[in-house]
Formats: C-alpha cells, sequence, structure tokens
C-alpha cells in the first residue's frame, strides 16, 4: 500500500532564507508526482508535477526533484517571502489507478517578515 | 480562479441527517471528484466521475453516493450523517484522465461539514 509522509509537519523560517520541504513515498510505482499548495479557507493549487521520468522541475522560486529508487522528493524555495506561507501537500499517482492521487498530510510553512 | 463553486461552504448537521453537497463547475471538464481531508491526514478519494452519469467509488466510498447528471454538477450525499463524516470536503476537476497529464487540474474552496 502506498503511503506519502511529509516531514516536518510544520516549519517556520525568516523571510528570505532558502529552504527545503520533504516527501517520502513507499512504492516507488508511480506514473508522477505533484506538488500543492493550500491557503487557509481556499482550494488547492497545483505547484508543480514531475513525472516519473524526470528529475526535477522548475517553476520561479520553486524546484521540485524526484529520485524514485529511493522514494524521495523535495521541493526547494528559494529566497522564501511572506507569502510563500501555506501548507504545502505532495500527492502521487498510483501505477495501478488512473484516478487516486495518494496524498500527504503537508507541511505548514510560515515565513516571517 | 477556474470556475469551481461548491455549497455550501460550512454546514452544521445532526447525527443521522442526510446531507447534500454540490460541486458546480463552468468549465465542462469531464473528470470530478470528491475528496475530504482530515487534521493529521492527507486529502482521501471518496468519489469520482468520468462523465454524465459515470462514476466510481474511491477509497473511502462508505457512506457516501454521488450523481452527476449533468456535466457541471457533482454531488455527494451523505444518506446519514455520522460524526466520524465531519470533515472539510473538497471538489476537484480535471480535463484528462491521461496518464501522461494525470492532473486533478482544478481545487473548490471546501465545504466544512461538522455532524453532531
Amino acid at each position: 500500500k502506498q503511503e506519502v509522509t511529509q516531514i516536518p509537519a510544520a516549519l517556520s523560517v525568516p523571510e528570505g532564507e532558502n529552504l527545503v520541504l520533504n516527501c517520502s513515498f513507499t512504492d516507488s510505482a508511480i506514473y508522477n508526482l505533484q506538488w500543492f499548495r493550500q491557503d487557509p479557507g481556499k482550494g488547492l493549487t497545483s505547484l508543480l508535477l514531475i513525472q516519473s521520468s524526470q528529475r526535477e522541475q522548475t517553476s520561479g522560486r520553486l524546484n521540485a526533484s524526484l529520485d524514485k529508487s529511493s522514494g524521495r522528493s523535495t521541493l526547494y524555495i528559494a529566497a522564501s517571502q511572506p507569502g510563500d506561507s501555506a501548507t504545502y501537500l505532495c500527492a502521487v499517482r498510483r501505477m495501478d489507478s488512473n484516478y487516486q492521487l495518494i496524498w500527504g498530510a503537508g507541511t505548514k510553512l510560515i515565513i516571517k517578515p | 480562479d477556474a470556475g469551481i463553486t461548491q455549497s455550501p461552504r460550512h454546514k452544521v448537521t445532526e447525527t443521522g441527517t442526510p446531507v447534500t453537497l454540490r460541486c458546480h463547475q463552468t468549465e465542462n471538464h469531464r473528470y470530478m471528484y470528491w475528496y475530504r481531508q482530515d487534521p493529521g491526514h492527507g486529502l482521501r478519494l471518496i468519489h469520482y466521475s468520468y462523465g454524465v452519469k459515470d462514476t466510481d467509488k474511491g477509497e473511502v466510498s462508505d457512506g457516501y453516493s454521488v450523481s452527476r447528471s449533468k456535466t457541471e454538477d457533482f454531488l455527494l450525499t451523505l444518506e446519514s450523517a455520522t460524526s466520524s463524516q465531519t470533515s472539510v470536503y473538497f471538489c476537484a476537476i480535471s480535463e484528462s484522465k491521461d496518464r501522461v497529464i494525470g492532473t486533478e487540474a482544478f481545487f473548490g474552496q471546501g465545504t466544512r461539514l461538522t455532524v453532531v
């Protein structure tokens, strides 16, 4: 059974720092992995999608990496800003399902001005 | 923002009563999904739909039913609400189930349901 874990559950850093969020999964047989952002009272916004054949994806100050063999993904945020404060969720798409994303519980990130 | 709205946004109901949550989209996307989100857990799929009147179960479907009579609307019904169904419910829509794209493209803002 695929399980997705995100550690730490919460992280607080000063503005301007570079930071890394971690996501691990137990079954390397995945189609892809996605990182999402969730703001309080709002829905989820997809940040980056990495296909199983890819090693990383970049969007602006965000860079996500994928190491299937070790069951790990990282989300790197450069030059963090208070507006980056949110909960970040990762999800993997199982190879034996067209529809199911298996989600981590998220990392709540607070960027202190 | 994508054209996806959930209603109601908040609801308090009593144990044993039926409850229906609505997801409405204006994107004409084929695929629609209902998830629940609980503290300390990731999102879990309840039901999904791949077209009008075409639905299937997710991993936590017990106690829930869905209907999709129109492309734009996907209803989630709790036949007899229980306290364990207190949660935040999210609707998502996607244009394609293609495994390369494989993305739940847009999410609604969520419905906070409390069963007392």
